[in-house]
């Protein structure tokens, strides 16, 4: 069964370093999500991307955070300069459709540790 | 402001011991409503998702039905590998994001 997959499954970094988050969506979905979960809290929406533009964003998404389909397989989010506040779990998600009927399938994640 | 809340926070079974979990909501055209459940350490997975009020799906001894302002995930006769988080989450009408619950964790006793 197809499946949406994360690396890497941990990552440790320093404050003001930059890291990206690499995703593999399911291969034939064209709608690409991040989503994050802070320990303890809620599942909370980032970015949504379409078509090789960012469809909607959140609050949470400010400038230091940036999404990239470099290839027809690979979906990444980079944070140019991690805060503390930036450690979380961080999945991705893929969909068939967007504002149509629609699943959004979820990866494992990447859990970010921010020192 | 829209808003999903989920009751009860935490529920313990006795494996046979059926129950509801409760998701209501408050939103301003509502597109969907999803139901996933996540284990520790891992990413949300999905279960169900209804479209309108009245509707209901199955899936082995979860079913889940939907309101105007709520919707239940049965869960009839529970085993142990049932413990989780059941989260829900809803899609508005003209966003692509889902907005989540704070999840219930059901612990099924054997």
């Amino acid at each position: 069964e197809p499946e949406v997959t994360q690396t890497p499954s941990h990552q440790v970094t320093q404050m003001g370093q930059e890291v990206i988050l690499r995703c593999v969506p399911i291969s034939n979905h064209l709608y690409f999500y991040w989503y994050r979960q802070i320990l303890g809290q809620k599942v909370e929406f980032l970015v949504s991307f379409y078509n090789n533009e960012i469809s909607e964003k959140s609050e949470i998404f400010d400038d230091q955070f940036s999404v990239e389909r470099p290839d027809g397989s690979n979906f990444t989010l980079k944070i140019r300069s991690t805060k503390l506040e930036d450690s979380a779990m961080y999945f991705c998600a893929s969909g068939t459709v967007g504002t149509g009927a629609g699943e959004q399938y979820f990866g494992p994640g990447t859990r970010l540790t921010v020192t | 402001e829209d808003q999903v809340t989920q009751s009860p926070e935490a529920l313990r079974l006795q494996e046979g011991e059926s129950s509801s979990l409760n998701c209501s909501y408050t939103v301003s055209g509502l597109r969907g409503l999803f139901w996933y459940r996540q284990d520790p350490g891992k990413g949300p997975e999905f279960l169900f998702t209804l479209y309108s009020a009245g509707e209901e799906k199955e899936k082995e001894r979860l079913k889940a039905t939907l309101t105007k302002k709520e919707s239940f995930l049965h869960i009839t006769a529970p085993k142990p590998e049932d413990s989780a988080t059941y989260l829900c989450a809803v899609w508005m009408d003209s966003s692509y994001k889902l907005i989540f619950g704070s999840g219930t964790r059901l612990l099924v006793r054997p």
